[in-house]
């Protein structure tokens, strides 16, 4: 079966500074990979997505990700946070194929980001 | 404005009464999926339609029954609701189950049961 794990339940950064926030995933083949943002009292909204070729992805708002598959990580990363980013972020892994086929979505347990001037 | 809707965004009701929570896309999506947020458990998918007319359990069913008669429509419906059913709730959409497989989430349905 496949999950995701987050392991930081809740970041602190000062604005400006990098961020990286950590996601491990278990899947049988080659995942398809998400990060989703929720920013307070919203839905979520997908930041990027790997689905094959190059293990560094873009992302929207300045966020990438890189696909380690030795690792079987994909954590996501920001040169310089604004106090927008402020929000909870989830990975999220795909590809689970049911009797219906169903691609359904694994989610992690998401981590909470906080900013500081 | 390509978006997922749903009605209501916030409810609070008793313990046994019947509701339902609407969730409509407008992008023509084939895919479409309920999800419950939990404190410490993220996202887990309580129902999901692969169609009109096609739907099956996820991971979280038990207290939910859906439908899928109108390809836009997907509504949750918790006939008889109890507290451990107070959760925050997401419809999502997708273009389609397979391969390019990106979803598009509702604002939210925040749910209370007393």
């Amino acid at each position: 079966a496949q999950s995701v794990t987050q392991p930081d339940i809740h970041i602190t950064v000062s604005e400006g500074a990098s961020l990286e926030l950590r996601c491990n995933y278990s899947y049988g083949a080659t995942p398809y990979l998400f990060w989703y943002v929720q920013s307070p009292g919203q839905g979520l909204q997908l930041l990027l997505k790997y689905f094959s070729g190059d293990t560094l992805v873009q992302g929207i708002k300045g966020f990438e990700a890189e696909f380690k598959r030795s690792q079987s990580s994909f954590n996501l990363r920001k040169p310089s946070v604004h106090w927008s980013d402020a929000a909870e972020y989830f990975c999220a892994v795909g590809g689970s194929i049911s009797n219906f086929g169903n691609e359904k979505l694994t989610f992690g347990t998401g981590t909470r980001l906080t900013i500081i001037p | 404005e390509a978006q997922v809707t749903q009605n209501p965004r916030y409810l609070i009701t008793v313990t046994g009464k019947k509701l339902t929570v609407t969730c409509s896309q407008n992008m023509n999506h084939e895919y479409m999926s309920w999800y419950r947020q939990d404190p410490g458990l993220g996202l887990r998918q309580i129902y999901y339609s692969m169609n009109v007319e096609v739907t099956d359990k996820g991971d979280v069913p038990e207290g939910y029954k859906v439908s899928r008669k109108e390809k836009r429509n997907f509504p949750l419906i918790l006939e008889s609701p109890s507290p451990n059913q107070t959760s925050l709730y997401f419809c999502a959409s997708s273009l389609e189950s397979r391969l390019t497989y990106e979803q598009y989430f509702g604002p939210g349905t925040r749910l209370t049961v007393t």
